[in-house]
């Protein structure tokens, strides 16, 4: 069975562009979360999706926005662009909501010029 | 800022040595999850522990919950290169359900 995939896998945009990233779960699951990992430090929780709802937020601004789309895939926007949001974007995805293991996809490596 | 933390942030281990890491969490965890990051990978699940004081045991790695359900370690004994990688410790605080919160890892180097 294919697990999560992400595209792309990398991007590269300037400052005050606006990014779509993408992420297709593990077939059967219904619930997919996105995270932002800085180099050197752990995965930061920015949203997390069930069933087309959103069900958790962490401590982004408003520029970062996300939805799921009835067949669970998901997109993250972030607008307006800086240079500290370069990172590794990660798309996780779970049976359901709530405190179940998270697998991870590969990620999209986002560079801010 | 994180709120669950992880001591060493570095790791330099002779193969065959044992080491830990801990955990420990402001906040009273629902449970600890644990994934290994292998160098240019993506976090990778490895167990979940949910009852106060769980041990689970995977080959040569040893996880504990604490009592209080606010701390956790990971024992490896036997390092081998395999082991190679950033270790992560992962919680859910009982006020903030589905909020995965990671620790900023242990990064562990091995020594042939």
């Amino acid at each position: 069975d294919a697990g999560v995939t992400q595209s792309p896998t990398h991007l590269i945009k300037t400052r005050g562009q606006h990014v779509t990233l993408r992420c297709s779960p593990i077939s059967g699951h219904k619930s997919v979360s996105w995270y932002q990992q800085v180099l050197g430090q752990g995965p930061q929780f920015i949203f997390q999706y069930y069933e087309k709802e959103e069900r958790g937020r962490g401590n982004f601004p408003d520029r970062f926005s996300a939805r799921q789309f009835p067949n669970y895939s998901s997109e993250l926007n972030v607008n307006a662009l800086l240079l500290g949001d370069s990172a590794l974007y990660l798309c996780a995805s779970s049976p359901e909501w709530g405190s179940d293991t998270q697998y991870f996809g590969p990620g999209t490596r986002l560079t801010v010029l | 800022g994180q709120q669950v933390m992880q001591i060493p942030q570095y790791q330099h281990v002779q193969e065959g040595e044992d080491f830990t890491t801990y955990c420990n969490s402001s906040t009273t965890l629902s449970n600890i999850q644990w994934y290994k990051q292998r160098p240019g990978g993506h976090p990778v699940f490895l167990i979940q522990l949910v009852k106060s004081g769980e041990v689970k045991k995977q080959k040569r790695l040893t996880f504990q919950f604490g009592e209080a359900k606010k701390n956790s370690s990971l024992h490896i004994t036997a390092t081998q290169t395999t082991d190679v990688g950033t270790y992560f410790c992962a919680g859910i605080p009982t006020d903030s359900w589905g909020k995965l919160q990671f620790g900023a890892g242990t990064q562990v180097v091995v020594t042939p």
